[in-house]
Formats: structure tokens, C-alpha cells, sequence
């Protein structure tokens, strides 16, 4: 069974820094992209990213929106993907996805990390 | 930046009835490859999204027959052939052709 357990929500301060991590299980890691989507408390959904894996390179792409202060990363020998979010604004504020991303539409989502900027 | 818009925004559907919704795309989702990149998610309240739909008519594992994708290019639909009281949620489409990839703003669909 597929499972993806997203961890490192919590309430930050804004300007600060936060990782998020997403621990999975139940399929070979290393055989698929993996991306993050959010969504806002009341919104909708939005794509920040996704990276690649090691055989097409293992690079990321993001959403413009979060490009430059968000990053990407991978440890395929503990099967865990992470969102670095740098600069944290109170427009982050939102629930945090991290799904599996075979190739043009995500097929497994986690139940989320809660990100909440406030001073 | 493809843009997708849902319609209606709000559903109401009394149970055995059916519903569709509309999801339309900026531009064409069709592939060279024959394949058309459209994906239908529901949220159920209080829950993650899952997905429902892939390559516009695929359904996905373990989802119920009722669901149906359709459409081509850029106008899609998602028809549920009787609504039952578990189909209540925010429906998303959702295009993956090309990054951005992008969501459509979401259907509510709700019990009459």
C-alpha cells in the first residue's frame, strides 16, 4: 500500500526558514517523481514543484510563484522528499501536499503538514 | 500559464440523480502522443484530494463506474451517472500537459 506521511508543519515566525519532509512506503521510491502541492485555509490547490528522478536527472521544477525561495530534494535511500521554504511569508500559510508524480497527473496524496506564518 | 475553469461552482444533486461538470482549459491539452492531460481529483470534506480521473477518461483504481471523464482538446467533462451521499466533496480538474501545471478553481458538489 502506497503511504505518504508529510512532517515539519507548525507555526513559524515570518522571514524564517522551515523543511518539510515527506516519509513514504508501499512502492520503489527511486521510480518516481515527486511533487509538493498546497492549499490555503479555504482555497484551492496550488503546484509549488516536483523533482525528478535520478535517471532524468534529478533536477526540480517549480511554480514561479516559489521559485528562488523554495527547494527541492531528495534521499532516494530513505525514501524521503523535502520542501526547503525559506523567507517565510504569512502568504504560506496553508496545508501542505507531498504526492507521487508518475507523469502528468499526481496518483498518491499524503494527509498533509499544516504551515502556519504568524509573528 | 494554462488557465482551467470549472463550472458550475456550486452543484446541488439529489441522490439517483446525475451530475456533470465542466472543466475548460486555455489551451489545448492534447499530446502528441494521442493523449489528452486532464485529471479529475475530489476532495471529500476534511480529507486529502484523490484522484479520480487521469488522461481525461481513465479512471482510477478502485473508483466506482458512475465516474466518467470525457472531452477532448480543451473542453472536458466529468459525469457522475447517480449520485450517491459519499460523491459529496470539491471536485478539481487539473492539467498536467505542461508547468505550470495547474488546477481549475473547483466544483462543490452537495447533497439536495
Amino acid at each position: 500500500e502506497v503511504d505518504l506521511v508529510e512532517s515539519g508543519g507548525g507555526l513559524v515566525q515570518p522571514g524564517r526558514s522551515l523543511r518539510l519532509s515527506c516519509t513514504t512506503s508501499g512502492f520503489i521510491f527511486g521510480d518516481y517523481a515527486m511533487a509538493w502541492v498546497r492549499q490555503a485555509p479555504g482555497k484551492g490547490l496550488e503546484w509549488l514543484g516536483f523533482i525528478r528522478t535520478k535517471t532524468y536527472g534529478g533536477d526540480a521544477v517549480y511554480a514561479a510563484s516559489v521559485k528562488g525561495r523554495f527547494t527541492l530534494s531528495r534521499d532516494d535511500s530513505k525514501r524521503i522528499a523535502y520542501l526547503q521554504i525559506n523567507s517565510l511569508k504569512t502568504d504560506d500559510t496553508a496545508l501542505y501536499y507531498c504526492v507521487r508524480y508518475p507523469s502528468g497527473f499526481f496518483d498518491f496524496w499524503g494527509l498533509g503538514t499544516l504551515v502556519t506564518v504568524s509573528s | 500559464e494554462i488557465v482551467m475553469t470549472q463550472s458550475p461552482l456550486s452543484l446541488p444533486v439529489a441522490p439517483g440523480e446525475p451530475a456533470s461538470i465542466s472543466c475548460r482549459s486555455s489551451q489545448s491539452l492534447l499530446h502528441s502522443n494521442g493523449n489528452n492531460y486532464l485529471n479529475w481529483y475530489l476532495q471529500k470534506p476534511g480529507q486529502s484530494p484523490q484522484l479520480l480521473i487521469s488522461l481525461a477518461s481513465d479512471r482510477a483504481s478502485g473508483v466506482p463506474a458512475r465516474f466518467r471523464g470525457s472531452g477532448s482538446g480543451t473542453d472536458f467533462t466529468l459525469t457522475i451517472s447517480r449520485v450517491e451521499a459519499d460523491d459529496v466533496g470539491v471536485y478539481y480538474c487539473m492539467q498536467g500537459l505542461q508547468t505550470p501545471l495547474t488546477f481549475g478553481g473547483g466544483t462543490k458538489v452537495e447533497i439536495k
